[in-house]
Parts: C-alpha cells; structure tokens; sequence
C-alpha cells in the first residue's frame, strides 16, 4: 500500500514569488493535513481538510491556503514568499472511521526561499 | 489540547531497554495520549497511543500512570534505527471518532543510541 506522496520534495524559490505543493493521501484517507516544521517554531499545525472542506486551521497569515479535490489529493499554496516561509513541510492523511485519528506522514516538501 | 513536558535529550546504549517520560498533569478525562517519533529527515512516523491502560505493539510499550498524569514509552532494546525524536501528544477525541485531525507537537525527546 502507497503511502503519502508529497511532490516536490525539494524547491527553491525567492521572496515575494509563490509556490504550490501537492499531496497524495493513502488510498482510502479523506482526512488531509498540514504541517509546518522549522528549527525554531518546531512543527506547528497549518490547516486541515475533510471531504474538500477546510474543517481547521491553525495560526498561519492568509498567505497559506489550501484545498482538496474529490480524489481526496490536497494542494497548499503559500503566496508572497518570505525568507521565514523556508521550511519542511508535511503533508498527513488520516484513514476514515472509528478510532483516534493516527496520522500517516508524508516525508515532506523542503522549502527553501532566497 | 493539554499541554505535556519531555525531556529534550536521551542517550541510550544499543540493545538496552529506553523508558521515554512525559508528563501530561493538566491531561483531561477524553485525552488519549499519542506518540510519534521522527526520524532525521523523514516526517513523524506513528508509534503508539493509549488511555488509560498500558498497551503494547509490535514498536514498543506504553506506560500510563494510573492517575494519568505521566505515561512512559518503552522501546524494549533500543537499535541504531530508534535514534529519532520523541513526541508526546495528547489529543482529545470525540467518541465518535469524528472531528479535526490536528495534532500539538512539541518540542519531543531527542533519542541518541549509542553503538
């Protein structure tokens, strides 16, 4: 069973462009989410979607946005680059049901911003 | 979500048993308490969750106190593989498993095995 696919893995981009990263669920996960990761801030929750609707978000400016499409695949896109934007970021599904909700992590797209 | 304390660094020697504290005392009835581990560069990976009862997998063992306001993760011989970041989370859930999927790391317990 595939697990998550984040593509790209690594990009480098300057301030002031945009980027768009993508994310494949496992087969099956509805459940996507995102996660920001930096030395100093750690990893910190960026959003979260459900069936193609944004059911959280975390404390992110409105630079960083996100969708889903039905396929479940998910998309975050950060506009305006800004040199603290530089980081991992992690994509994560979660299978349906019952249970407590374990995360399946993605490996990451690495963000580098000049 | 409640908050949980982990020390920032542990040394372990290959093949000996690790015992990773947390403490969680704010820790709410519906919290179950989650752990995740990280590998240099890799994305958190899933170890192991529990409520109120120890629990074990085929990764390691959980150790709830029974006013559970600590709990303990186990690796049983710790490998060269283990050496990774810890995290302790808590995370409430709705009994009907519904609800967001948004997890509160902090900073996790750096493991270091030693050869």
């Amino acid at each position: 069973k595939a697990g998550v696919t984040q593509t790209p893995r690594y990009l480098i981009k300057t301030r002031g462009q945009q980027v768009t990263l993508s994310c494949s669920p496992i087969s099956g996960h509805r459940s996507v989410s995102w996660y920001q990761q930096t030395p100093g801030q750690g990893l910190q929750f960026l959003f979260e979607y459900f069936s193609e609707t944004q059911r959280n978000k975390g404390n992110f400016p409105g630079r960083f946005s996100g969708r889903q499409f039905s396929n479940s695949r998910s998309e975050m896109n950060v506009s305006t680059l800004e040199l603290g934007d530089s980081a991992l970021y992690l994509c994560a599904s979660t299978p349906p049901g019952h249970g407590t909700g374990e995360l399946f992590f993605g490996e990451g797209s690495r963000l580098t911003v000049l | 979500d409640a908050k949980t304390t982990q020390p920032n660094s542990m040394e372990s020697n290959e093949e000996e048993p690790v015992h990773l504290p947390c403490n969680h005392s704010t820790i709410s009835g519906t919290d179950y308490i989650h752990w995740y581990r990280q590998l240099p560069s890799q994305g958190p990976e899933y170890v192991i969750h529990g409520l109120t009862s120890n629990v074990n997998n085929r990764m390691a063992s959980l150790a709830i106190a029974e006013d559970r306001k600590s709990s303990t993760l186990i690796l049983h011989r710790a490998t060269l593989r283990d050496a990774a970041v810890y995290y302790c989370i808590l995370r409430d859930v709705p009994y009907s498993g519904a609800g967001s999927y948004q997890l509160t790391f902090g900073k996790g317990t750096k493991l270091s095995v030693i050869p």
